[in-house]
């Protein structure tokens, strides 16, 4: 069965250090990858998605992803987290019927000052 | 242009209770999605609707039912609560690609 699983739970990171949140994919064809933020009491925000064509791509809030088929990995980045980035980040493919997103478990982003 | 919205956005109901769950989007997508989300566990598919007349089961479907009323509204429907089914409900919409929309969700607890 497809599966998308974030091996971190919880992270914390100190303010202004970088971040890389890890995602794996099991998934045979070139996948649709996507992560999701969501912050406390709120719903679902698209950060960034990877559909084909360059693998590093940049989303919003200045984060990136890097698309790895050898890895099959799709991790996130940011080079200087800020407090306001403390939120629940998930990682989703599209399944293969192309009907649906499968969802990683979500990684906990805490942030220290 | 609302995106997708939610009705209500919190729900206590005693074990046994009906409720249904509104959802209804205006960016005009095909596809809409039921998925609840418990802590530790992610977000879960119940049911989901490719178009507009059509419905499949998720990964958890067991104790709910679902109306896909017109290309905007879908509906999640629960006959008959159990505490197992506390949690937080998000519906989706997307387009073609599958990048999805979510409305802000709906707090239910069961008790």
């Amino acid at each position: 069965a497809q599966s998308v699983t974030q091996p971190d739970i919880h992270i914390t990171v100190s303010e202004g250090a970088s971040l890389e949140l890890r995602c794996n994919y099991s998934y045979g064809a070139t996948p649709y990858l996507f992560w999701y933020v969501q912050s406390p009491g709120q719903g679902l925000q698209l950060l960034l998605k990877y559909f084909s064509g360059d693998t590093l791509v940049q989303g919003i809030k200045g984060f990136e992803a890097e698309f790895k088929r050898s890895q099959s990995s799709f991790n996130l980045r940011k080079p200087s987290v800020h407090w306001s980035d403390a939120a629940e980040y998930f990682c989703a493919a599209r399944n293969q019927a192309g009907t649906a997103l499968i969802f990683g478990k979500g990684t906990t982003l805490s942030v220290s000052s | 242009n609302a995106g997708v919205t939610q009705t209500p956005k919190f729900q206590v109901l005693k074990t046994g209770q009906s409720m249904t769950l509104q959802c209804a989007q205006d960016m005009n997508h095909n596809s809409m999605y039921w998925y609840r989300q418990d802590p530790g566990m992610g977000l879960r598919l119940i049911y989901y609707s490719a178009s507009e007349g059509t419905t499949d089961k998720g990964e958890v479907p067991n104790g709910y039912n679902v109306s896909r009323l017109n290309k905007r509204e879908f509906s999640l429907r629960l006959e008959s609560a159990a505490p197992s089914q506390t949690s937080v409900y998000f519906c989706a919409s997307s387009d073609r690609l599958n990048e999805q929309f979510f409305g802000p969700g709906t707090r239910l607890t069961v008790l």
